[in-house]
């Protein structure tokens, strides 16, 4: 069973829009979650959080909206660049329980910023 | 700084033979964790490692996985007897102390073929 889900596998946008990545879950006891963007060949790298006691993180273009009653996140990358151009994994943790800090990452959205 | 490395980066094998996978963390890194990304999927957690000993090791999917890190910083995963479904990308992580999320550094990963 999927505990996170996302369930668009691309995503193409002009550059300069907006893009918006959608995330949704199915464990209650999720409590942080994050995003991560991987280039071809390389690892997945940290790209911005948010704890379930927040409804919104922003870190320069990228901003994490968070919506727990509808167990829904997203992902809004404004404005868009080419270099944006990756795969992105929503993950979550429950570290509110005292497990370690595991994460649980979704299939992943491929997105293309054009030119 | 160095960032986690992993090798081999490819490692292609037979049905029914034995394979290590080798992971050095970011140095002075307490906490390791291994993920397995298969094809269209994300990662999926493995095991975790607090200093030598494996914390947390629920996600190993049979008795054909172990992972050692007996010095507290290299870790090897060893896998018997391969099978394909094995076939995936192993994703080593590390972090200073396990207690912060979004403190997981990646390594880009070894790329397993069992033919």
């Amino acid at each position: 069973d999927q505990q996170v889900k996302q369930n668009s596998p691309s995503l193409s946008v002009q550059e300069g829009r907006i893009s918006i990545l959608n995330c949704d879950y199915t464990n209650s006891m999720f409590d942080y979650f994050l995003w991560y963007k991987k280039y071809p060949a390389e690892g997945p790298t940290f790209l911005i959080s948010i704890s379930s006691i927040k409804d919104k993180n922003e870190d320069g273009r990228f901003t994490v909206f968070l919506n727990k009653s509808a167990k829904h996140l997203s992902l809004h990358i404004v404005p868009s660049q080419p270099g944006d151009s990756a795969v992105y994994f929503c993950a979550a943790s429950a570290r509110g329980t005292g497990a370690n800090s595991k994460l649980t990452f979704g299939k992943g959205i491929t997105l293309s910023v054009r030119p | 700084g160095a960032g986690v490395s992993q090798t081999p980066s490819n490692k292609v094998t037979e049905k029914g033979k034995y394979v290590e996978l080798r992971c050095d963390p970011i140095s002075g890194h307490t906490a390791l964790y291994w993920y397995r990304q298969s094809l269209g999927q994300g990662p999926e957690f493995l095991i975790y490692f607090q200093g030598t000993g494996a914390a947390d090791d629920s996600g190993l999917p049979n008795d054909r996985f172990f992972a050692v890190r007996p010095e507290g910083s290299v870790s090897t995963l060893k896998i018997q007897r391969t099978e394909r479904g094995d076939s995936a990308v192993y994703l080593c992580a590390s972090s200073f102390t396990g207690t912060r999320i979004d403190e997981q550094y990646f390594g880009p990963g070894t790329r397993l073929t069992v033919t």
